[in-house]
């Protein structure tokens, strides 16, 4: 199975920061890769997927990018509203996996 | 777009439990469908995959051999039939739809359903 490990775990950011996130996957998958945050008692909502591309309705303040099997999800000025814990899963083969996750705390 | 997750609880370890994900606000045979767990406290777990027909399905192995996912397609309606259940599977299950053909990513998920598995 493709391991997908996230750095940090966590990390403490402060308003208008940029953070950067990081997944690394354990074998290549090409770009099939997607995020998610996921805020306390709600699912997941997708941000962006094949590594790159912003889903419809996501802040443009989100981006995502690729580099061999590291990918990274940037978001460039951090808003009340992203403090959350965000997910990278990857869809290029079975099982499908997900990271561990980070947690973006103020 | 909407999926409605029903049919969790507490059970005991060794039984079975059916969850179903009612949906609404899209074609429902023309998507892929799949269900992925949270244990409390802890990241998401992908558990099973159907394809919109139905004739494809896959699974995670820690569920193999005891988690059957299907649906009706007349009805809307995913399940997954779950046999033979280990505490290590509590968690809250959540019903995804998988974005387009050809892709396994989730752009709609449901509220999630508890499920406890203890003695």
């Amino acid at each position: 199975a493709v391991q997908l490990t996230q750095s940090p775990s966590s990390l403490s950011a402060s308003l208008g920061d940029r953070v950067t996130l990081t997944c690394r996957a354990s074998q290549g998958i090409s770009s099939a890769l997607a995020w998610y945050q996921q805020k306390p008692g709600n699912p997941p909502k997708l941000l962006i997927y094949g590594a790159s591309t912003l889903e419809s309705g996501v802040p443009s303040r989100f981006s995502g990018s690729r580099s061999g099997t590291d990918f990274t999800l940037t978001i460039s000025r951090l808003q009340p509203e992203d403090f959350a814990t965000y997910y990278c899963q990857q869809f290029n083969t079975f099982p499908l996996t997900f990271g561990g996750g980070t947690k973006v705390e103020i | 777009v909407q999926l409605l997750e029903s049919g969790g609880g507490l059970v005991q370890p060794g039984g079975s439990l059916r969850l179903s994900c009612a949906a609404s606000g899209f074609t429902f045979d023309k998507h892929v469908m799949s269900w992925v767990r949270q244990a409390p406290g802890k990241g998401l777990e992908w558990v099973s995959v159907i394809s919109g027909s139905g004739g494809m399905t896959e699974y995670a192995d820690s569920v193999k051999g005891r988690f059957t996912i299907s649906r009706d397609n007349s009805k809307t309606t995913l399940y997954v039939q779950m046999n033979s259940l280990r505490v290590e599977d509590t968690a809250v299950y959540y019903c995804a739809k998988v974005a387009a053909s050809d892709t396994y990513y989730f752009d709609y998920w449901g509220q999630g359903i508890l499920v406890t598995v203890s003695s």
